[in-house]
C-alpha cells in the first residue's frame, strides 16, 4: 500500500523557468512532510518542509504548497537552475521522531 | 559540524553471508533511523533506535537487526544475505524533530 505517491517518474523544465513537483498521499494521519533533494550515490538531502497546520512554507527559490481536502503537496522551484537536477522525494510522517514514509521520486532535469 | 557518517561506502557480500553496517549521527543527535533503498525503489524504512532502544521496525524480515551504542552511534546486521538485499543502505538522524539528515549511505552488492 503505497500511502505517499509521486506520480510523475520524470520531469524536464527549461533553466529561468519554475519546476513543479507534485506528491498525493493517502493517509490523513500524517502531520508533517518534507521535501529531499537526491543526487546519485548519495544520501538525500533535506530542502523544505511543512507541517499539516500549514498550507505554504517558503525558503528562497523552494516553496512548498499543503490542500489537505485534495491531500496532495507540491514543490515549486522558481527559477530553476541546472543545478537543481537530482531525483525529488516528498516524504510524511505521523507523530513528532517517527520513520518518513517516502514516495517513488521524481527526476528533475533541468535544461541550459 | 560534521554531518552523518557510515561506513564502509561499498561492500561486496555472497549469498548467505553476513554484513554489518554502521553510522555516526551528528554531534548532539539521540535518534537514528535506517533505510533501504533498493534499485529503482524508494527509501523504505527498515529501524528506528532512539537513546538506545529500538523504537520502531518497518516490514523486513528478523534477520534485519540493528543497535544503538551510548554514544548514539549505531549498526545495522543483515544475516543469510539475499541476493535482494543489494541496495544503498541510508542512515539518518534528527535535528529539528522532524528533519531527518541522512549520511551519505552504504552500498551493498550481494552476489
Amino acid at each position: 500500500d503505497q500511502q505517499v505517491k509521486q506520480n510523475s517518474p520524470s520531469l524536464s523544465v527549461q533553466e529561468g523557468r519554475i519546476s513543479i513537483l507534485n506528491c498525493d498521499y493517502t493517509n490523513s494521519m500524517f502531520d508533517y512532510f518534507l521535501w529531499y533533494k537526491k543526487y546519485p550515490a548519495e544520501g538525500p538531502t533535506f530542502l523544505i518542509s511543512i507541517s499539516s497546520i500549514k498550507d505554504k512554507n517558503e525558503d528562497g527559490r523552494f516553496t512548498v504548497f499543503l490542500n489537505k481536502s485534495a491531500k496532495h503537496l507540491s514543490l515549486h522551484i522558481v527559477p530553476s537552475q541546472p543545478g537543481d537536477s537530482a531525483v525529488y522525494f516528498c516524504a510524511a510522517s505521523v507523530g513528532q521522531g517517527g520513520k518518513l514514509i517516502f514516495g517513488q521520486g521524481t527526476e528533475l532535469s533541468v535544461k541550459p | 559540524e560534521a554531518g552523518v557518517t557510515q561506513s564502509p561506502t561499498h561492500l561486496i557480500k555472497t549469498r548467505g553471508q553476513q554484513v554489518t553496517l554502521r553510522c555516526s549521527p551528528i554531534s548532539g543527535h539521540t535518534s537514528v533511523y535506517w533505510y533501504q533503498q533498493a534499485l529503482g525503489l524508494g527509501l523504505q524504512f527498515l529501524l528506528w533506535y532512539d537513546e538506545g532502544e529500538e523504537r520502531n521496525r518497518g516490514n523486513f524480515p528478523p534477520r534485519f537487526s540493528g543497535r544503538q551504542f551510548p554514544n548514539y552511534s549505531s549498526e545495522l546486521n543483515v544475516n543469510a544475505l539475499e541476493l535482494e538485499d543489494s541496495a544503498l543502505y541510508l542512515c539518518a538522524s534528527t535535528l529539528v524533530l522532524y528533519e531527518q539528515y541522512f549520511g551519505p549511505g552504504t552500498r551493498l552488492t550481494v552476489t
